[in-house]
């Protein structure tokens, strides 16, 4: 059975700093996916990693994934308050099938001045 | 991407009663998912709803507790039947427009007294 770990569960950091969030998954898959989701909102897409070594950025995020380690990382730099939310990673359940996924338990980082 | 309504976007119902919740595409699409998220947790797939198919459902979710419609490519409803407190979650469809990512409906938040 798939299982998805997300570390740490909770997150504070000051601003202008750097931190990396991490999510490991327990069986084979070759793509994950992040998500963010904003106090009482609905989950927005951030990145869509599709193969081992796959590295996206976009602004002061940037996701990683290592197949073989079965590992994904977010790293955040130079946070800023704008940052402050909860993210999710998701991991297909089947590699046939792409369209169910298993989400981790989120990781809510909260930025302070 | 998608836009993807829902409505209600919030309600508060009785014990033992049921709502139905629904989900509207802007785009025709294969397979909508339902999502729960209960308070302070992460997203657990409920069923994927096929058009002119039977729902399918996850372990632990039955199609007496949740009856799913999905009458056509654009439009899917979630009943919650003979609602507990436990039932009090947000509610969450998505799509697969593309097959690399799902896109999320704003949600519905359900409290039951």
């Amino acid at each position: 059975e798939l299982k998805v770990e997300q570390n740490p569960l909770f997150l504070s950091m000051q601003e202008g700093k750097n931190y990396t969030i991490y999510c490991n998954y327990s069986t084979t898959s070759d793509r994950l996916y992040w998500y963010r989701q904003d106090p009482g909102k609905s989950l927005e897409s951030l990145f869509v990693l599709l193969s081992n070594g796959a590295v996206k950025q976009e602004g002061r995020l940037m996701a990683s994934l290592d197949t073989k380690a079965r590992l994904s990382t977010l790293h955040i730099t130079a946070a800023v308050h704008d940052l402050s939310a909860t993210y999710f990673c998701a991991v297909p359940r089947l590699k046939t099938s792409y369209d169910k996924v298993i989400f981790g338990p989120g990781t809510s980082l909260s930025v302070i001045p | 991407s998608a836009v993807i309504s829902q409505k209600p976007s919030r309600d508060i119902c009785q014990r033992g009663t049921s709502l139905t919740i629904q989900c509207q595409v802007d785009s025709q699409v294969t397979m909508m998912f339902w999502y729960r998220q209960q308070p302070g947790q992460s997203l657990t797939l409920i069923a994927t709803a096929n058009q002119g198919s039977e729902a399918t459902y996850e372990s632990g979710f039955v199609i007496d507790k949740f009856p799913i419609s999905r009458p056509n490519l654009t439009f899917s409803t979630l009943t919650v039947s003979n609602m507990s407190p436990e039932d009090s979650s947000i509610y969450l469809c998505s799509v697969d427009l593309v097959r690399n990512t799902q896109y999320f409906g704003p949600g519905t938040r359900l409290t039951v007294l």
